[in-house]
């Protein structure tokens, strides 16, 4: 089992819709967690990160974080053909970050 | 500087050559990271420096990889006797200095893409 698993799509969303992405961690003892964005052929930039149980909402992103059920998604409301990218979910640890391998989002105009 | 930088942005190779990736992390930061990325996977980690030394160098996938950042700053990635599945991006990320500061966010370079023929 992977430590942090994703669907990788193609996960297709009409422009202005909410798009959910989704992610488990297998680590019980896991603190942090990131969401990246990576274009194709660029770097992941970072979009939220979140630490606490609960929701975390910075624009049209929310964060949501279940430790419990060792969930941890992301929405993205009003979604614009620019979100189109690869969204990578991703663990903290003492030693940096442990990544999934991305869902691929398609915003169809 | 004011972000990670890396070079060479492209590396074309032969197999069994030698080859360099240098990456020079965002200013006052002491946590480095490589980090490679094959087509539709996520980055794979291979080792973490703070400052000078290699705190976890678990990732690296055999002894052809070695990295190094003798003063703490820039790191350069080695790779010895390449091989076709070495080809990925190979991407560099450092991390803030000082605790309040940081989030455990990783900043990362643009990256090398490595071709092996």
């Amino acid at each position: 089992q992977k430590e942090v698993e994703q669907n990788s799509g193609p996960l297709s969303v009409p422009e202005g819709a909410i798009a959910s992405l989704n992610c488990t961690y297998s680590d019980r003892g896991s603190q942090s967690f990131f969401w990246y964005r990576q274009y194709s052929g660029k770097s992941p930039e970072l979009i939220m990160f979140i630490y606490s149980n609960g929701d975390k909402e910075d624009g049209r992103f929310t964060a949501q974080l279940n430790k419990a059920s060792q969930y941890v998604s992301l929405l993205i409301r009003d979604s614009q053909p620019s979100d189109s990218a690869t969204y990578l979910c991703a663990r903290g640890g003492a030693d940096g970050l442990t990544f999934g391998k991305g869902t691929h989002l398609i915003i169809q105009p | 500087g004011a972000g990670v930088s890396q070079t060479p942005s492209n590396k074309v190779t032969e197999k069994g050559k030698y080859v360099e990736l240098r990456c020079d992390p965002i200013s006052g930061h002491t946590a480095l990271y490589w980090y490679r990325q094959s087509l539709g996977q996520g980055p794979e980690f291979l080792i973490y420096f703070q400052g000078t030394g290699a705190a976890d160098d678990s990732g690296l996938p055999n002894d052809r990889f070695f990295a190094v950042r003798p003063e703490g700053s820039v790191s350069t990635l080695k790779i010895q006797r390449t091989e076709r599945g070495d080809s990925a991006v190979y991407l560099c990320a450092s991390r803030g200095g000082g605790a309040e500061a940081d989030t455990g966010e990783l900043f990362f370079g643009e990256g090398s893409r490595l071709t092996v023929l």
